[in-house]
């Protein structure tokens, strides 16, 4: 089974809304990473944070993070249609000398014009 | 765009044959991931490159092997296609040593499909 598992599944806004992603995870991590995939492509890393941070912005990207309850949650504020894209969680598993990162399932994002 | 190139981008297959996917890494990077998407789901691990040599499986059969070389470009091989192999194969390119981050740089992928 996957690490991190996102919450909605789809989520569908209008242009200007708010848009939050919620991604749970089993293990304990060093850090927790969001990517962005858009329709059948491949994955923009958008933002990483830390297990040691609670939360970290990046234009308009907010993300938050819970070590205590396994979760992180991704907001887009004032969204554009162009932020329409699938959006992963991943953690990092250590293993021996390599690492692998584990996405949950995502979440589909569609912002409306 | 993160530097990191896929090739072929679409690819069709029949059962039982072998396929050959390559990736380019981005430069100053000396480790490549290899990833299998299914349609609808997250990126699965299947094996990481280091040094030309693996460094890491995911649970995924021996008929997927896959080759880095010097120049870090690398390889997927897949033997005796399997209908549920169709999927998009994505190729991650990262810098392994001090001090890293774990971030991982991905290609735009290669759609295969298997018929």
């Amino acid at each position: 089974s996957q690490q991190g598992e996102e919450d909605p599944q789809a989520l569908s806004i209008q242009e200007g809304e708010n848009a939050t992603m919620n991604c749970s995870y089993k293990t304990s991590i060093n850090n927790l990473q969001w990517y962005r995939q858009n329709s059948g492509r491949g994955l923009v890393h958008l933002i990483l944070i830390r297990s040691n941070e609670r939360e970290k912005h990046s234009g308009r990207l907010r993300v938050t993070l819970d070590t205590s309850k396994k979760s992180s949650s991704l907001l887009i504020t004032a969204s554009r249609a162009a932020d329409t894209a699938s959006y992963f969680c991943a953690t990092v598993l250590r293993m021996d000398s390599s690492y692998k990162l584990i996405f949950g399932s995502g979440t589909r994002l569609l912002v409306r014009p | 765009e993160t530097g990191v190139t896929q090739s072929p981008t679409h690819l069709i297959k029949t059962r039982g044959q072998q396929v050959t996917l390559r990736c380019s890494s981005q430069s100053g990077h000396n480790t490549v991931s290899w990833y299998q998407q299914a349609l609808g789901q997250g990126p699965q691990f299947i094996f990481q490159y280091y040094r030309e040599e693996e460094n890491g499986r995911g649970n995924f059969p021996p008929r997927f092997s896959g080759l880095q070389f010097p120049n870090y470009s690398s390889e997927l091989n897949v033997n005796a296609l399997e209908l549920d192999d169709s999927a998009l194969y994505l190729c991650a390119s990262s810098l392994y040593g001090a001090r890293v981050r774990y971030e991982q740089y991905f290609g735009p992928g290669t759609r295969l499909t298997v018929t």
